[in-house]
């Protein structure tokens, strides 16, 4: 069983470009969040895809989007970077929408904005 | 607003010896709570979870104990061992959902 991988594992950009992130989910997992981890922070919610489509969205702006494959796997893209955008991105996947513990996590993009 | 608070940064203590993480919430309402630990280079793992019609949850070495009348969770490991040196946050889900709300986490150093 594979599991959760993200890709690249460090981006420098520079404000004002844009970035795109990967994630493919855990074999049979249909549902991916994204979570941005700033520096001394916990997690912070982005959004969630499932299906395809995004179900749920957390405190940021539009220019944080996101799509979902129909293998599941997602991408996270930003524009219009801002140095409060350097942090580490995490996605995790899931089966299905409701569930109290089974979400597991790929070890994160840290995108560096100067 | 923080909804979940964990005001320890950071804590260190000798193995064999028990270490006690804490987190506070605001909202009565929420009705699960999770535990996760990261370490360096890796994503966040599930640890323990316990729902609100429980006080105490176990799992071997780990026991998360929930004061609902004072919106205060803990988490016991013990006994500590070098390799539970990490980053624990505890987390609650929205209604459920995998949507989860997390703490600015506590950074555990376990002393050999």
């Amino acid at each position: 069983e594979t599991g959760v991988t993200q890709s690249p594992t460090h981006l420098i950009k520079t404000r004002g470009q844009q970035v795109t992130l990967r994630c493919s989910s855990q074999s049979g997992h249909n549902t991916v969040s994204w979570y941005q981890q700033a520096l001394g922070q916990g997690p912070q919610f982005i959004f969630q895809y499932y299906r395809e489509e995004e179900n749920g969205r957390g405190n940021f702006p539009p220019r944080f989007s996101g799509l979902q494959f129909p293998n599941y796997s997602s991408e996270l893209n930003v524009n219009a970077l801002e140095l409060d955008d350097s942090a580490l991105y995490l996605c995790a996947s899931s089966w299905g929408l409701a569930g109290n513990n089974e979400q597991f996590f790929g070890p994160g993009t840290r995108l560096t904005v100067l | 607003d923080q909804q979940v608070k964990q005001n320890s940064p950071s804590l260190s203590v000798q193995e064999g010896r028990i270490s006690i993480l804490n987190c506070d919430y605001t909202n009565s309402m929420f009705d699960y709570f999770l535990w996760y630990k990261k370490y360096p280079a890796e994503g966040p793992t599930f640890l323990i979870s316990i729902s609100s019609i429980k006080d105490k949850n176990e799992d071997g070495r780990f026991t998360v104990f929930l004061n609902k009348s004072a919106k205060h969770l803990s988490l016991h490991i013990v006994p500590s061992q070098p390799g539970d040196s990490a980053v624990y946050f505890c987390a609650v889900p929205w209604a459920g959902s995998y949507q989860l709300t997390f703490g600015k986490g506590t950074k555990l150093s376990v002393i050999p």
